[in-house]
């Protein structure tokens, strides 16, 4: 049970150049979050999902798509990468039914030039 | 103004002192009241989940629910070193209800427990 898992752990781009960020769980869980964290800014909310094939925005989703074409994983693309978007990603996964437990991934630590 | 405040100190302590972490809040509606830890590079994890105003106990930890106040505190008792991380409290208004699970986070505040 290897529970949420990044891909990748690290990255760095240039500005303009696009990527994608895979979160993977394999717990079944309905419900699964992007978030960003930066210094002194806490996490901070970018896409979320509640289902297969069902996607929403958060807090701070400018520059970010997501999509979840499969129950398991929830991926979130950058277009075109500004160094604003240096930041912590983490993912996030939880049940339905949850009082506030979500399961964080490790996190992908990006850094755009 | 932050929904959720949180002092990000840093807050050093030695061993065996007793810790106090507070939130202050704006929004009336939260009502599930969570306080999660980080250790550093990794991610963060649930560690006392609370629901409306009272106290829950869990070992050397103690989380604290005002709802009049809009202030929620987590305590620490004999603080160890392996308690130094970063401790983020969160709430939600609805929990997997029509909030979907969304979780408003504070800034954070770092902890270190020195020997």
């Amino acid at each position: 049970n290897a529970g949420v898992t990044q891909t990748p752990k690290f990255r760095v781009l240039k500005t303009g150049q696009s990527m994608t960020l895979l979160c993977a769980q394999d717990m079944n869980h309905e419900y699964m979050y992007w978030y960003r964290q930066d210094p002194g800014m806490g996490l901070r909310l970018i896409h979320y999902s509640v289902g297969e094939g069902t996607t929403a925005k958060g807090e701070v989703p400018d520059g970010y798509n997501v999509s979840r074409l499969k129950k398991q994983n929830f991926l979130l693309g950058l277009e075109s990468a500004a160094p604003s978007q240096t930041s912590v990603y983490f993912c996030a996964s939880s049940y339905s039914s949850s009082k506030g437990e979500q399961f964080f991934g490790p996190g992908t630590r990006l850094t755009v030039l | 103004q932050k929904e959720v405040e949180q002092d990000p100190g840093p807050l050093s302590v030695p061993e065996g002192a007793i810790v106090s972490l507070n939130c202050t809040y704006s929004n009336s509606a939260f009502q599930y009241f969570m306080w999660y830890r980080q250790y550093s590079r990794k991610g963060p994890e649930l560690l006392m989940y609370t629901y409306s105003s009272g106290n829950k106990e869990d070992g050397r930890f103690t989380a604290q629910v005002d709802k009049s106040s809009k202030y929620i505190s987590l305590f620490i008792r004999d603080s160890q070193p392996s308690d130094s991380a970063t401790y983020l409290c969160a709430m939600d208004t609805n929990a997997g209800g029509t909030s979907y699970g969304k979780l408003t986070f504070g800034q954070g505040t770092i902890l270190t427990v020195h020997p």
